[in-house]
């Protein structure tokens, strides 16, 4: 079945360290997401590629980082330099035809 | 930058109609949107509408668009416990395909 992977769904991670949360998707989709869910703040949107080998700051960059090599993959880092970095991440991805926006389950991301 | 506009919350009694209301001021916005998202867990499209049709109906669900005041509406008949979650309404416009969300919705469904 077609869909998009986020891993780990929970994640701990000590202040100062780096972490990257993995997103994959198997729907040929060009167009990729990362979005931060915290309560009653809805989706803002981090990082988002619309191509291989591009990627464009969203709302809340500072403090993330992206990478695009291959079509499926999108992976986020949480950088140290990330100041609140406790919340729900979400991976979305766009087709061509619809703009319907596939989700993955989220990562749950806590700083201990 | 645009904007999506939702009430935080809505309590309902169960096998009542319930319905959520969003605005959005991006009048270049092509599709518009209504995703469900239940504890823990990501967002599932429910239904979606294209900004030159007035209404859609899906089952239970009724989707209304008001182009005019940038007004979109999901009815849910027959509301049942099961429908307890938080709903998004997000638009996409025609040419930047990022889908922007409104601050979600939680329905709350009483026995």
């Amino acid at each position: 079945d077609g869909g998009i992977t986020q891993s780990p769904k929970y994640l701990f991670r000590k202040e100062g360290q780096n972490v990257t949360l993995s997103c994959e998707q198997n729907l040929n989709h060009d167009a990729m997401y990362w979005y931060r869910q915290d309560p009653g703040q809805g989706l803002r949107l981090i990082y988002y590629s619309q191509i291989v080998n591009d990627f464009q700051k969203g709302d809340i960059a500072e403090g993330y980082s992206v990478s695009r090599e291959k079509k499926e993959s999108f992976p986020l880092t949480v950088t140290s330099a990330q100041k609140n970095p406790t919340a729900f991440y979400l991976c979305a991805s766009i087709g061509d035809s619809s703009a319907e926006a596939f989700f993955g389950q989220g990562t749950r991301l806590t700083v201990v | 930058g645009e904007d999506v506009e939702q009430s935080l919350f809505l309590s309902v009694r169960e096998g009542d109609s319930s319905v959520i209301n969003c605005t959005y001021t991006d009048s270049s916005s092509t599709y518009l949107y209504w995703y469900k998202q239940e504890p823990g867990a990501g967002l599932q499209l429910l239904t979606y509408i294209f900004s030159n049709m007035d209404m859609k109906q899906d089952q239970r669900l009724t989707v209304l668009l008001n182009k005019k005041d940038k007004h979109l509406s999901l009815r849910i008949a027959d509301t049942q416990t099961g429908d307890s979650a938080i709903y998004f309404c997000a638009d996409v416009s025609g040419g930047s395909y990022i889908p922007t969300f409104g601050r979600g919705t939680s329905l709350i469904v009483h026995p």
